[in-house]
């Protein structure tokens, strides 16, 4: 089955730095790959997500890259604010109605 | 705009006990998940219903059983909780699909002692 990895676990930036979290995925025929914020206290809210057809995608201040052949993606988060501090949370799927997510990345956006 | 209504919020179980979470989405959303939250694993899907009158077991299944009552509510029951059920519960949706967008509940914190 899927699997997914996710770097790093805890990533520390000053505020206005970018912030980059990779992940890696077993299953060659996974299509589709979002990232989830999740706070404190509240379940994951979907902030962007990538489809296999395509290598990048933008949304203002966040961007995901898809590698295939590599099988990686990455979230990038440029101008970070304090407000971006969250755990992050990247998921494949292929087209079983599984979404497979890594094990999060604990984001602080020092001031 | 509700969204995903998950009850109760909190619980605690005594081991062995039952219990059935509620989930409850307004979005017309065709499947509906389970997954569980424990730390620094992520999030695991326990059980999934890809549409109305269909469910299929997920990662880590055992010790659950559901129930997609309707096209708008799936509810997920223990019914003999252990120690190691201890953890949040989210319920999600999605229009349909693997490769559609899910949207999840604020989550179920679930302690059994």
């Amino acid at each position: 089955g899927e699997n997914v990895e996710q770097h790093p676990s805890t990533l520390s930036v000053q505020e206005g730095d970018s912030a980059v979290i990779k992940c890696t995925y077993s299953d060659s025929a996974s299509n589709y790959f979002p990232w989830y914020k999740q706070e404190l206290g509240k379940g994951p809210q979907l902030i962007i997500d990538i489809r296999s057809n395509v290598g990048e995608k933008k949304d203002q201040r966040i961007a995901v890259t898809l590698n295939k052949t590599a099988k990686h993606f990455s979230l990038h988060i440029t101008e970070t604010q304090p407000e971006d501090s969250a755990v992050y949370f990247c998921a494949a799927s292929r087209s079983s109605y599984k979404l497979i997510f890594g094990s999060g990345t604990r984001l602080l956006v020092r001031p | 705009n509700a969204g995903v209504t998950q009850t109760p919020k909190f619980q605690v179980l005594k081991t062995g006990q039952s219990m059935t979470l509620q989930c409850a989405q307004d979005m017309n959303h065709n499947s509906m998940y389970w997954y569980r939250q424990d730390p620094g694993m992520g999030l695991r899907l326990i059980y999934y219903s890809a549409s109305e009158g269909t469910t299929d077991k997920g990662e880590v299944p055992n010790g659950y059983n559901v129930s997609r009552l309707n096209k708008r509510e799936f509810s997920l029951r223990l019914e003999s909780a252990a120690p190691s059920q201890t953890s949040v519960y989210f319920c999600a949706s999605s229009e349909g699909g693997g490769t559609g967008a899910a949207f999840f509940g604020q989550g179920t914190r679930l302690t059994v002692v």
